[in-house]
């Protein structure tokens, strides 16, 4: 099973923008995949962000607001989640996953904190 | 709306058997495959087991195989997961997910421990 890359822990100060990034191993090409991405709070279960194939291929989650986007970076094999204008709120561990062939394989999750 | 409400976890003991059930409804059971994912205490995410809508087909992680058992009823709009031989490792919330990855339930804890 490939294993997802994700950093352990960021930061950023409310009203910046956080770059959260997923990567593929080397033999799993990101272009080929949806990469879903999921918030999720202590005590809480994971919360469906969006997920992104394309800029013209891509969802948001039910009631998601419209500064959480995806994107790729295939130069470096990587699904990237964005997150602008960021609130107190958003502080949490963030999940991303991609579904090859009949099973999901998460990243290892990012702990976000909003400074 | 969707609802997915997980139940029958509690305290085994290790060599134990559990069977966590998954209620569906907001939604055509019968149209989705079905997802089980645990989550160790201050662990990430583990992906389990997965059904498809007719149950005709299951797949299992690595770390599950010949224990668990996925299955469903789609006349009870419900989802099972039969786990047999538990280990202390295998303590964690369980979660049930629909296949499209967007609607999760509240999760179940699962403890082995003697």
């Amino acid at each position: 099973q490939p294993v997802l890359t994700q950093p352990p822990s960021s930061s950023a100060s409310p009203g910046e923008s956080a770059r959260l990034t997923c990567t593929l191993p080397s033999d799993i090409n990101v272009g080929s995949y949806n990469i879903y991405w999921y918030q999720q709070k202590p005590g809480s279960p994971p919360r469906y962000l969006l997920y992104y194939y394309s800029d013209s291929d891509k969802g948001q989650g039910s009631g998601v607001p419209s500064r959480f986007s995806g994107s790729k970076d295939a130069s470096a094999n990587t699904g990237i989640l964005l997150i602008s204008g960021l609130q107190s709120e958003d502080e949490a561990d963030y999940y991303c996953m991609i579904w090859p062939s009949n099973a999901w394989v998460f990243g290892g999750g990012t702990k976000l904190t909003v400074l | 709306q969707v609802q997915l409400v997980e139940s029958g976890g509690g305290v085994v003991q290790p060599g134990g058997s559990l069977r966590l059930s998954c209620a569906a409804s907001g939604f055509t059971f019968s149209s989705y495959g079905m997802h089980w994912v645990r989550q160790a205490p201050g662990k990430g995410l583990e992906w389990v087991a997965f059904i498809r809508y007719d149950g005709s087909n299951k797949y299992y992680a690595d770390s599950v195989k010949g224990r668990f058992t996925i299955s469903r009823d789609n006349s009870k709009n419900t989802l099972y997961l039969q786990m047999n031989s538990l280990r202390a490792e295998d303590t964690a919330v369980y979660y049930c997910a629909k296949d499209l990855g967007d609607d999760w339930g509240q999760g179940t804890l699962v403890t082995v421990s003697s």
